[in-house]
């Protein structure tokens, strides 16, 4: 069973850019989340998505940002017209639906580093 | 004042030490999560608590809910163990956002 996938690992854009992050959820996992760490900084949660659904979105910058998990394929952070300051590392984790021993644990991707030049 | 504080921020020791970090955090949760992220940024979860005690190899993470406390305890430390250990806090139901404490960066030494 492999671990939660991200691409890129690293991504460089030139500002005004767009950025997309994808993230692929560990096999049966419905729930997928996205932090960010910026530069010697803590992590921040960003949004929890389901499958079509945005849960969670109080920590998304309210412009330029959004975020989907279609019903087929990865999950899409989306970064339009990029700044400087969104040069951070993002990552991606997901957790299983319901039931089972892992149902609250959630798993992290490897982060895809995002350099805004 | 941040919901999760950690402490210390850095530590050293040296191989063979016995170490703790402590977490304390400032809202009801549901759980506790400590994190370890290593120097080329991948994050591993370590241990899940909502009470009592958990231990792992080497590894002791201890939860106090009515003092809003945790601890992670690191027998025999290692120089392998040289990462940024991250505690987390769950305030919702089972599947909710985590809000993150800022991070120990802890160096083992030989």
């Amino acid at each position: 069973n492999a671990g939660v996938m991200q691409n890129p690992r690293h991504l460089v854009r030139r500002r005004g850019q767009e950025a997309r992050l994808r993230c692929s959820p560990m096999k049966g996992h419905s729930h997928v989340y996205w932090y960010r760490q910026l530069p010697e900084e803590g992590l921040k949660f960003m949004v929890y998505l389901q499958k079509e659904n945005i849960i969670d979105e109080s920590g998304m910058p309210k412009e330029r940002f959004s975020a989907e998990f279609p019903k087929e394929g990865p999950s899409i952070l989306r970064i339009q017209q990029v700044v400087r300051g969104d040069s951070a590392a993002y990552f991606c984790a997901s957790s299983p639906f319901a039931g089972g021993p892992f149902v609250n644990e959630q798993f992290f991707g490897p982060g895809t580093r995002l350099t805004v030049l | 004042k941040n919901e999760v504080e950690q402490s210390p921020q850095n530590l050293t020791a040296q191989e063979g030490e016995f170490i703790t970090i402590n977490c304390s955090y400032s809202v009801g949760i549901s759980a506790l999560h400590w994190l370890q992220q290593h120097p080329g940024g991948g994050i591993v979860s370590l241990f899940m608590l909502s009470s009592g005690k958990k231990k792992h190899g080497r590894l002791i993470a201890t939860i106090n809910i009515q003092e809003k406390h945790s601890s992670l305890h690191i027998t025999a430390s290692h120089p392998r163990d040289s990462a940024v250990y991250i505690c987390a806090v769950r305030e919702g139901g089972t599947a909710s956002k985590l809000t993150f404490g800022t991070g120990t960066r802890l160096q083992v030494t030989l």
